[in-house]
């Protein structure tokens, strides 16, 4: 199916534990993010991707490792889980030709 | 960094026209302007985008004065459908590896009956 999807769409972990959330699109969109949603701090960016092999920190990238071997696929790796990473996960992608960003559904990850 | 302020919420009744005003005091000279729409347990959807002056499409309309340090999100003639949370977003251009991208913390919309 065309279009960006998130998975798994919902996760608990617990403390101290690695996490990897899955985000892939079907468009061949070069750039492609992460933002995590909380009450009151709205869309935060953690990590951005220009391109396969190219990416950079955003507002909020402590705790978190990103990875992008292939265009369609951008991993976002929580390496030691903290209940601070508890949070609404969203991947997007856009075209460079716009701004346009494409939102996946979202993971709602909580840490315990 | 420019950093955007909007109403953290309005009210509003089907059939009216609502307008959400942004405000971006230090948005840079390759900033653009783009206005989201975001339902509960779903990713933001793109509405708008501008630079400056006026842009219409077929669901809103943006405005943006000359000095850009705001900008107005008009919805006409709303519908219950159009209960959401509208989130202002100011960003340059993609230029290589350094983007930038400023979100609001969204305005919550309610339109009544």
């Amino acid at each position: 199916d065309a279009g960006i999807t998130q998975s798994p769409r919902y996760k608990i972990t617990e403390t101290g534990r690695q996490v990897t959330l899955m985000c892939h699109q079907t468009w061949s969109h070069s750039y492609m993010f992460w933002y995590r949603q909380d009450l009151g701090h709205g869309l935060r960016l953690i990590y951005y991707s220009a391109a396969a092999d190219i990416t950079d920190k955003g507002e909020v990238p402590d705790g978190y490792v990103v990875s992008r071997s292939k265009t369609e696929n951008f991993p976002l790796t929580l390496e030691s889980a903290t209940r601070s990473q508890t949070s609404v996960y969203f991947c997007a992608s856009s075209d460079p030709r716009d701004y346009e960003q494409y939102f996946g559904p979202g993971t709602r990850l909580t840490v315990t | 960094l420019a950093k955007t302020t909007q109403p953290i919420s309005m009210d509003s009744y089907e059939g009216q026209e609502v307008n959400i005003t942004c405000s971006h005091n230090n948005i840079a000279t390759n900033d653009y302007i783009t206005w989201y729409q975001q339902f509960p347990s779903q990713g933001p959807r793109f509405i708008i985008q501008g630079y400056k002056t006026k842009v219409t499409n077929e669901v809103a309309s943006l405005f943006i004065p000359a000095d850009r340090k705001s900008s107005t999100l008009s919805l006409p003639r709303v519908s219950l459908s159009d209960t959401a949370v509208y989130y202002c977003l100011v960003g340059d251009i993609p230029a290589g590896n350094n983007r930038k991208l400023i979100w609001g913390l969204g305005t919550s919309l309610a339109v009544n009956p």
